[in-house]
């Protein structure tokens, strides 16, 4: 049973304009949400994250939002960029049971000149 | 520089073969991970370690093995067992287990001809 789902297997975005990138989960124990970005042939790097305690986490041009109720985060990339082209993978954990954490199938993100 | 290093980049093996996986890091992290990558699947974990001299399965251990006698270094091996081993494979390591942000080395290419 998949516990985060990246329902989109790709996105197309023209440069400049925003992208999102969505993620839903379903263990309601989770509350600590990770994204990573991962060029191809390379291994995944670090973006940003975010707390259950928060509904907003905000690093430059990249955004995260939680929304609990819904089991729904969201990556808010403006403005694009050609070297945002890569593939975003979201991942989720429960802090308190220093459990592993749990990455979705990754969303790969085209932007377009 | 701090960092993961995976070795070797492309690795190519007949059936029937076992073949081991390098992976070392002079992060001082304590815990370590072995990832594999497929199209469409996503990073699904193979085995982790929380500490020295311990492991533990991860969601697709069947027809790997690891070992974990050292900090730094925590080796994967693809048995001949592994039915389905062409891959990229990551490793990763972070402080601790559980929601800390890992860092990934580079990947290895597993090819079985």
């Amino acid at each position: 049973d998949q516990q985060v789902k990246q329902n989109s297997p790709s996105l197309s975005v023209q440069e400049g304009r925003i992208s999102i990138l969505n993620c839903d989960y379903t263990n309601s124990m989770f509350d600590y949400f990770l994204w990573y970005k991962k060029y191809p042939a390379e291994g995944p790097t670090f973006l940003i994250s975010i707390s259950s305690i928060k509904d907003k986490n905000e690093d430059g041009r990249f955004t995260v939002f939680l929304n609990k109720s819904a089991k729904h985060l969201s990556l808010h990339i403006v403005p694009s960029q050609p070297g945002d082209s890569a593939v975003y993978f979201c991942a989720a954990s429960v802090l308190v049971r220093d459990d592993k954490i749990i990455f979705g199938k990754g969303t790969r993100l085209h932007i377009l000149p | 520089d701090g960092g993961i290093t995976q070795s070797p980049k492309y690795l190519f093996r007949k059936e029937g073969q076992n073949v081991t996986l390098s992976c070392e890091q002079n992060l001082n992290h304590d815990a370590m991970y072995w990832y594999r990558q497929d199209p469409g699947q996503g990073l699904r974990l193979i085995y982790y370690s929380q500490i020295v001299n311990d492991f533990q399965k991860g969601d697709i251990a069947e027809g790997y093995s690891v070992s974990r006698e050292k900090k730094e270094s925590f080796p994967l091996t693809v048995t001949s067992a592994q039915k389905n081993p062409t891959a990229f494979y990551l490793c990763a390591s972070s402080w601790n287990s559980g929601a800390n942000v890992l860092t990934f080395g580079a990947g290895s290419r597993l090819t079985v001809l």
